[in-house]
């Protein structure tokens, strides 16, 4: 059983659609991380939510926690073809200082 | 200003042979973070070190997999009797500061090292 269930697991859609995709857990976070992996590098941290409620902008991507701090969504808006990648949320649960992290949303965005 | 460094990028080893990882951490960074990758499961932490300490190996198998992280040099991640099964891509990461709880501390990861078992 995932700790963090990422949906949907692949998302290819056309240049300028919006889309959001979601990281859920049964569990609460004390925070939550979104990374973005691009095939052969590592991930790379786009932002970190904290606060229950909270909403992070970054450009076109805006994130959200949920105020019980068990789920996050990211959403793009007017997708470009270097949004291409995969999607990981993380976050630490309970008292480790480990992030788990889900399995990921791979998004394809065509030209 | 150098971030986390992983070499080799891709390793092939024939089952039964040794594979090295190293890892160099962001310079200043005192914390590395080992973590394994495969297509349908996703990034699974392996083991955290300190200078010249482990942290938690919590997620490192038993046998035949080892790491460390001297004084001076690399952090290594060792596999010895490589199998087909320890094929994948192994992520390193580093931190200032150990995340301690509330994740105040940014990991910063590595391009990672891609292991194919023939």
């Amino acid at each position: 059983t995932q700790l963090l269930e990422q949906s949907p697991q692949f998302l290819s859609i056309q240049e300028g659609e919006n889309l959001t995709v979601y990281c859920n857990s049964s569990s609460v976070f004390s925070s939550l991380q979104w990374y973005r992996q691009e095939p052969g590098e590592g991930p790379v941290l786009l932002v970190t939510v904290v606060t229950g409620g909270e909403v992070k902008k970054l450009k076109r991507l805006t994130f959200q926690f949920g105020d019980a701090r068990k789920d996050s969504s990211l959403h793009i808006t007017a997708a470009q073809p270097g949004d291409t990648g995969l999607y990981l949320c993380a976050g630490p649960s309970g008292g480790s200082y480990i992030p788990t992290f889900g399995r990921g949303t791979s998004l394809i965005v065509h030209p | 200003n150098a971030g986390v460094m992983q070499n080799p990028r891709h390793l092939v080893r024939r089952r039964g042979q040794e594979a090295r990882l190293r890892c160099s951490p962001v310079k200043g960074h005192s914390h590395v973070y080992w973590y394994r990758q495969l297509p349908e499961e996703g990034l699974k932490f392996m083991v955290y070190l300190q200078k010249e300490n482990i942290i938690d190996e919590s997620g490192m198998p038993k046998e035949r997999f080892s790491a460390e992280f001297p004084k001076e040099g690399p952090s290594i991640l060792r596999i010895q009797q490589v199998v087909r099964g320890d094929s994948a891509a192994y992520f390193c990461a580093s931190s200032p500061f150990p995340s301690g709880g509330t994740y105040k501390e940014t990991q910063y990861f590595g391009p990672g090292t891609r292991l194919l078992v023939l």
